[in-house]
């Protein structure tokens, strides 16, 4: 069974410094990873994806992730956090074939100007 | 884009009621979801459906049942809401041929059983 875990419930970070979101992933096959947000009252918002190649994959808003896969995690990055980003962060994985995505508990950013 | 729309933002229903939660993709897409999403539990996966007249269970059936009539449409049935059933319902599709692609999301129905 695949499964995803977020260790963190709340990152806090001020504007302009770097930002890092923690993920981790169980599959039994190669694993298709992938990040979304969700601004409030909204639904959730694709922002990148990791299936092949790099390992090292950058999405929409300036947000990038590095798959490790001796690690087996997926940590969700940016360079320089915008107050605008604050938001409920998702990770999620699914192994091959059309298994339905697993979603880890969600990662509340707050970026302080 | 993907349009995913799910008829009602919120929802108040009293307990024992059966509630019907829409959703409808405009891009003929074969894969379709239901997750509910609670406080620290993240999104849980109810049913899904790889295409018109299928459905599988996810991991928290209970008390929920879908009807896929029509490939565009799918629908979330609460047989008789309780209040632990109280939550964000969120609903997405994507086609099958591409599944290395993010799901579309609709905006999500939250659910109120009182």
């Amino acid at each position: 069974a695949q499964s995803v875990a977020q260790p963190e419930d709340q990152v806090n970070v001020a504007e302009g410094n770097p930002l890092t979101v923690k993920c981790t992933y169980s599959v039994s096959g190669n694993p298709y990873l992938f990040w979304y947000v969700q601004y409030p009252n909204r639904g959730l918002q694709f922002l990148l994806k990791y299936i092949t190649g790099d390992n090292l994959v950058k999405g929409s808003y300036g947000f990038e992730a590095e798959f490790n896969k001796s690690q087996t995690s997926f940590h969700l990055k940016k360079p320089s956090a915008l107050v605008s980003d604050s938001a409920l962060y998702f990770c999620a994985v699914r192994d091959g074939g059309n298994t339905p995505l697993v979603f880890g508990k969600g990662t509340r950013l707050s970026v302080i100007a | 884009d993907v349009k995913v729309t799910q008829s009602s933002r919120y929802l108040v229903k009293r307990t024992g009621e059966k509630v019907f939660l829409e959703c409808v993709q405009d891009m003929d897409h074969e894969n379709m979801f239901w997750y509910r999403q609670d406080p620290g539990l993240g999104l849980r996966l109810i049913y899904f459906s790889y295409d018109v007249k299928m459905k599988e269970k996810g991991d928290i059936p209970e008390g929920y049942s879908v009807s896929r009539e029509k490939k565009e449409r799918f629908s979330l049935i609460l047989e008789s809401a309780s209040t632990n059933q109280t939550s964000m319902y969120l609903c997405a599709s994507i086609a099958q041929g591409a599944l290395n692609y993010g799901y579309t999301f609709g905006s999500g129905t939250r659910l109120t059983v009182v």
